[in-house]
């Protein structure tokens, strides 16, 4: 069975100081992971596909990165506007559906 | 291009009773699957569908039903409702749900009375 964790539950950082978030997997086959940032209320919003271990994306202040059991979020000098909760999936080649992590909430103070 | 769109944003209904809710995905998207989130189970995968027909479904009672018609819009259904049916429902289209991503609709809140 596929499964996801994060960690951490949630965090908290002043502006301008750099983290990481993490995602965990198990699944049979990996055909993508997936990164979500989601706002109180809102639907989820896209933001990376990663598919082979080794692969990096990159978006304005963040950046992710993939192996083969674990994917990191990196959150470069962040700004109030990114706090929100951070959503990771995974689909396997052997599942039509997608599994999602609990997420990690993240607060950036001014 | 337009998103996912959801109807209706807010909805408050009273046990027993029975619901539908909406989804049109965005334009070219033939793959909609539908989420129920809530703040203690977080993202649970409802069913998913494509070119009208259930490809695969989750560990849901069979209270929780949808379709799909031809123009891949997709209604989502759950009859004789319970307080733990209090919700945001998700609905996410993908271009063929083979690695793309999910890009997710505003969601609809259900409140069970």
């Amino acid at each position: 069975e596929d499964q996801v964790t994060q960690s951490p539950e949630a965090l908290r950082l002043q502006e301008g100081e750099s983290s990481s978030l993490n995602c965990s997997y198990t699944v049979s086959g990996l055909r993508g992971l997936f990164w979500y940032r989601q706002d109180p209320g809102k639907g989820p919003e896209f933001l990376f596909t990663l598919y082979s271990a080794g692969e990096e994306k990159e978006k304005e202040r963040l950046k992710a990165t993939l192996t083969k059991k674990e994917s990191f979020l990196h959150i470069t000098a962040p700004k109030p506007e990114d706090s929100a909760t951070y959503l990771c999936a995974v689909q396997g080649n052997y599942g039509q559906n997608f599994v999602f992590g609990p997420g990690t909430r993240l607060s950036v103070l001014p | 291009k337009a998103g996912v769109t959801q109807t209706p944003r807010y909805l408050i209904k009273t046990r027993g009773q029975q619901v539908t809710l909406s989804c049109s995905p965005i334009s070219g998207h033939r793959s909609v699957s539908w989420y129920q989130q809530t703040p203690g189970q977080g993202l649970q995968f409802l069913f998913e569908y494509f070119s009208e027909t259930q490809r695969n479904k989750g560990n849901f009672p069979g209270r929780f039903s949808g379709r799909q018609f031809s123009n891949s819009r997709s209604e989502m259904n759950v009859s004789t409702l319970e307080l733990g049916d209090s919700a945001l429902y998700l609905c996410a289209s993908s271009l063929e749900n083979q690695g793309t991503g999910q890009f997710f609709g505003p969601g609809t809140r259900l409140t069970v009375l």
